[in-house]
């Protein structure tokens, strides 16, 4: 079946401008979360959506970021002003809920955006 | 959660078992040992998980330490589709939001 997809699969813009990610889960997978990867660095959670709501958004480094999901299903990143330091890969994965005890359910990655910021 | 500890870079020939180990001593008893890796260009893609038995799927093969403090990640038959960087990660359940923390892992190169 088809897996998580993101895009634009590349972005190139200028400092200052705004862009949207956009991320289309696996179907009936309730929880997506969005990361962040630097050039040669690990994983950076940015937030957790359940459903369409979005319960844990610690990771998002400043308000410039912002996330939202509508339908259970699409979600999208947007970064306002960007800055430079924004240049990475955004990822984003899904993932069924689970609510009993039991280990955790599996992420599904996307492919990512990536994104460079001139 | 509990810190891991992975080699920066390991090769490997193709053909041969691949063994990648993780330090993991402060791993607490509801903590699950979780590995992903990451092939270039692409987005990570969940490997094996185990809690304290060794595991055994289509990829690969966890023996976790009878202390847990370490693990050891082995891919049977490495092939050149398996060079990637391998992220060991300890995780304890959260039901609900599951987000995942990466260090820089272990760049497995395999040799042909």
């Amino acid at each position: 079946g088809a897996g998580v997809s993101q895009s634009p699969s590349n972005k190139v813009t200028e400092k200052g401008k705004d862009v949207e990610l956009r991320c289309d889960p696996i179907s009936g997978h309730t929880a997506l979360y969005w990361y962040r990867q630097r050039l040669g660095q690990g994983l950076e959670f940015l937030i957790y959506f359940q459903g369409n709501s979005a319960p844990d958004k610690s990771g998002l480094p400043s308000d410039r970021f912002s996330a939202e999901r509508t339908g259970e299903s699409v979600s999208t990143l947007t970064i306002q002003r960007t800055q430079q330091e924004d240049s990475a890969v955004y990822l984003c994965a899904s993932s069924l809920e689970r609510r009993l005890a039991g280990p955790q359910e599996t992420q599904y990655f996307g492919p990512g955006t990536r994104l460079l910021v001139l | 959660d509990a810190k891991t500890t992975q080699p920066t870079s390991m090769d490997c020939a193709e053909g041969r078992a691949a063994n990648l180990p993780c330090n993991h001593s402060t791993i607490s008893g509801n903590e699950y040992v979780y590995w992903y890796r990451q092939i270039h260009s692409q987005g990570p893609q969940y490997i094996i998980h185990g809690l304290k038995n060794n595991e055994t799927n289509e990829m690969a093969s966890l023996i976790i330490t009878e202390d847990r403090k370490s693990s050891t990640l082995i891919l049977p038959h490495a092939t050149l589709r398996d060079t990637a960087v391998y992220y060991c990660i300890v995780r304890t359940p959260n039901f609900g939001n599951e987000k995942l923390t990466f260090g820089t892992g272990t760049r497995l190169t395999i040799i042909p």
